[in-house]
């Protein structure tokens, strides 16, 4: 069973606000990643981290920030929120080791009004 | 650039076999996954193929071949709690960068 774990799992904010998606996993995984999914649509991948202090650019361009100063924390930051900011944001990591099967948290679903 | 593709939509009936197509281009190719994901939940994996050929896993099957660039998840005798988006996802890399199909949603009618 994986353990990975998002806070808040549902968040209503204002435009202008900044927030911080937090992301935790227990598993000792090295690669961490950040994905956005509408309802009903695939996942883009937003930030990715091969580990302590390595984070990248997903493929989809994005206004936030991410941060790995931890092996098993990989939070996510909006500076300044806006209604198109507006998804679920999932959480996933994944063993070097492993065959890359990918283990997702329960996501955050964000409202920003 | 990387791209997958997988049907939109595919409605079967219970009890039934159904097979989910995956067709991609990728810069590399380590390995094609499939995930589940039910609506307002999260994905979860399904299976993996780094090798051409099928792994049977219960009453699901996934089935690859890396010179057609192809793979396909096969789900036999559907229950109505199959009904989900099944997405495919293709490892490529040394450093394991996942990109993921655009998802089939599968009905599963009685």
């Amino acid at each position: 069973e994986a353990d990975i774990y998002q806070t808040p799992r549902y968040l209503v904010i204002g435009t202008g606000k900044k927030i911080t998606l937090e992301c935790s996993q227990t598993m000792g995984h090295d690669k961490m990643y950040w994905y956005q999914q509408d309802p009903g649509m695939e996942l883009h991948l937003i930030h990715y981290s091969y580990g302590v202090n390595s984070t990248e650019k997903g493929d989809l361009s994005s206004e936030s920030t991410v941060s790995r100063i931890r092996t098993e924390h990989f939070p996510l930051t909006l500076e300044s929120a806006r209604p198109s900011h507006t998804s679920q944001y999932l959480c996933a990591s994944t063993d070097t080791r492993g065959r890359g099967t990918q283990y997702f948290g329960p996501g955050t679903r964000l409202l920003v009004l | 650039g990387q791209s997958l593709e997988q049907p939109s939509e595919v409605t079967a009936v219970e009890g039934a076999i159904v097979q989910i197509n995956c067709t991609y281009q990728t810069s590399g190719f380590y390995g094609l996954s499939w995930y589940q994901q039910h609506d307002g939940g999260a994905p979860t994996f399904l299976s993996y193929n780094a090798l051409d050929g099928l792994e049977e896993t219960g009453r699901f099957s996934s089935f690859l071949s890396r010179s057609d660039s192809y793979g396909y998840l096969l789900l036999q005798e559907l229950q109505m709690k199959d009904s989900a988006s099944y997405f495919c996802a293709v490892d490529s890399g040394g450093y394991q960068k996942v990109t993921f199909g655009t998802g089939t949603k599968l009905q599963v009618i009685p």
